[in-house]
């Protein structure tokens, strides 16, 4: 149980172009959901908390007219990187809270296996 | 961002050998850690967590050991095996901040067989 998948696992595409990536719990409801970034050899960034039915959060720093975000319903989160250069190049990682308190602890985050972009 | 590191530290062991993973976290009003297991080109993976409230913790061939006086926080594996290279990140929250975790640089453990 607790899987979180990512869509796609990887993605290469042109600079200036858009690229949408999705977070998807597959067994649980996560009201809330979270996206990181990590460069080679760093460490986790967040960048956004992802609430379901409302507006993200964006962590300092974090443009949110460049990383869209939204969380149409309880298992599905999309992050869409706009006009894309080649400095966006990372590695997007999700994470899903689960919601219920169906013998797991409310506070732990299930991760996706992330997302690997690159930008030409 | 609240966590970055350019070089990640590098602990080497052998096969058998019991691993221990060092971790210091930054605020004092954490209330909730957990232990995160990445390999290479993958998600992190949860390995074990640990509330405020107690200052150690057991699971399958893992310990969590907290010490909140000096912030410091470590995982001993026990009997380190070669599938258990990776690299290893600890991960504070915050408990008013709505979940966000903040995640330490990481430690690259390297088993040598």
């Amino acid at each position: 149980g607790a899987v979180v998948s990512q869509h796609p696992s990887w993605v290469i595409c042109k600079s200036g172009t858009s690229v949408k990536i999705e977070c998807r719990s597959l067994d649980f409801q996560a009201t809330t959901m979270f996206w990181y970034r990590q460069f080679p050899k760093q460490s986790l960034m967040l960048m956004a908390t992802s609430n379901e039915g409302s507006k993200a959060t964006y962590e300092q720093g974090v443009e949110k007219d460049k990383f869209l975000i939204n969380h149409a319903s309880l298992t599905l989160s999309t992050l869409t990187v706009t006009s894309a250069h080649p400095e966006d190049s990372s590695f997007y990682i999700c994470s899903a809270r689960d919601s219920s308190n169906s013998g797991r602890t409310s506070d732990t985050q299930y991760f996706g296996p992330g997302t690997r972009l690159t930008v030409l | 961002g609240e966590s970055v590191g350019l070089h990640l530290p590098t602990l080497s062991v052998q096969e058998g050998d019991n691993s221990i993973i060092n971790c210091a976290y930054s605020n004092s009003a954490s209330d909730y850690f957990i232990w995160y297991k990445q390999e290479s080109g993958k998600g992190p993976q949860f390995i074990i967590d640990i509330r405020s409230n107690m200052d150690k913790r057991q699971g399958q061939r893992v310990t969590v050991l907290l010490n909140k006086t000096v912030k410091h926080l470590s995982l001993q594996i026990a009997a380190t095996q070669p599938g258990d290279s990776a690299v290893y990140f600890c991960a504070e929250n915050k408990g008013n901040q709505g979940g966000k975790l903040i995640f330490g640089q990481g430690t690259e453990l390297s088993v040598k067989p």
